[in-house]
């Protein structure tokens, strides 16, 4: 059973810097690209960044590009999301989920909420 | 950017009916969509992919159609489990994947 247990959700202020984990189990995490999508207060979804299975290749999209950085570390089977610079329109429930175009399998979700 | 949008809003069902669910894109997606059911406090949960392909283990009174700009989704006689947010998802122009608004189904 695919599992994605998420952790490093919390309050920063404006302009601060939290790191998301999403740690997975179930599957063979380095032959599977990995995302991020958020969804903020009473909003919609929206991708965030994606990563290929080897690390290799990185997308973002243009709303936290230069802010965030995804990575992963296939050899603990954790994907993370660096954030910095945070904003008040970053606040926001992030999800980890799994594979590329369309995801079967998401994580539990982790609140990031950015105070002035 | 391709620009999903999702009518109505809203769509009030009584339980037992067919609830049909637009989704449309800003420019030809192919048959590159998806779409999602969400609960309140839970994550997205995969329905359809390809257009009208069932993900694993969900019931056939999802249906999925439509190509290029236009999309639907058909609930065939909505249960009370299935009253939640639905989302379309294009993944044509993979990196960039576009979410549409959302469509709420509310008990009538």
């Amino acid at each position: 059973e695919v599992q994605l247990l998420q952790s490093g959700g919390g309050l920063v202020h404006l302009g601060g810097s939290l790191r998301l984990s999403c740690a997975a189990s179930g599957f063979t995490f380095s032959s599977h690209a990995m995302n991020w999508v958020r969804q903020a207060p009473g909003k919609g979804l929206e991708w965030v960044s994606a990563i290929s299975g080897s690390g290799a290749g990185k997308n973002y999209a243009d709303s936290v590009k230069g802010r965030f950085t995804i990575s992963r570390d296939n050899s603990k089977n954790t994907l993370y999301l660096q954030m910095n610079g945070l904003r008040g329109e970053d606040t926001a429930l992030y999800y980890c989920a799994k594979d590329g175009y369309y995801f079967e399998d998401w994580g539990q979700g982790t609140l990031v909420t950015v105070s002035s | 950017e391709i620009v999903m949008t999702q009518s109505p809003a809203t769509l009030s069902v009584s339980p037992g009916e067919r609830a049909t669910l637009s989704c449309r894109a800003t420019q030809s997606v192919r048959t590159n969509l998806a779409w999602y059911q969400q609960k309140p406090g839970q994550a997205p949960r995969l329905l359809i992919y390809g257009a009208s392909t069932r993900a694993t283990g969900i019931p056939a009174r999802f249906s999925g159609s439509g190509s290029g700009t236009e999309f639907t989704l058909t609930i065939s006689s909505l249960q009370s489990e299935d009253f939640a947010v639905y989302y379309c998802q294009q993944y044509n122009n993979w990196p960039a994947l576009t979410f549409g608004g959302g469509t709420k189904v509310e008990i009538k």
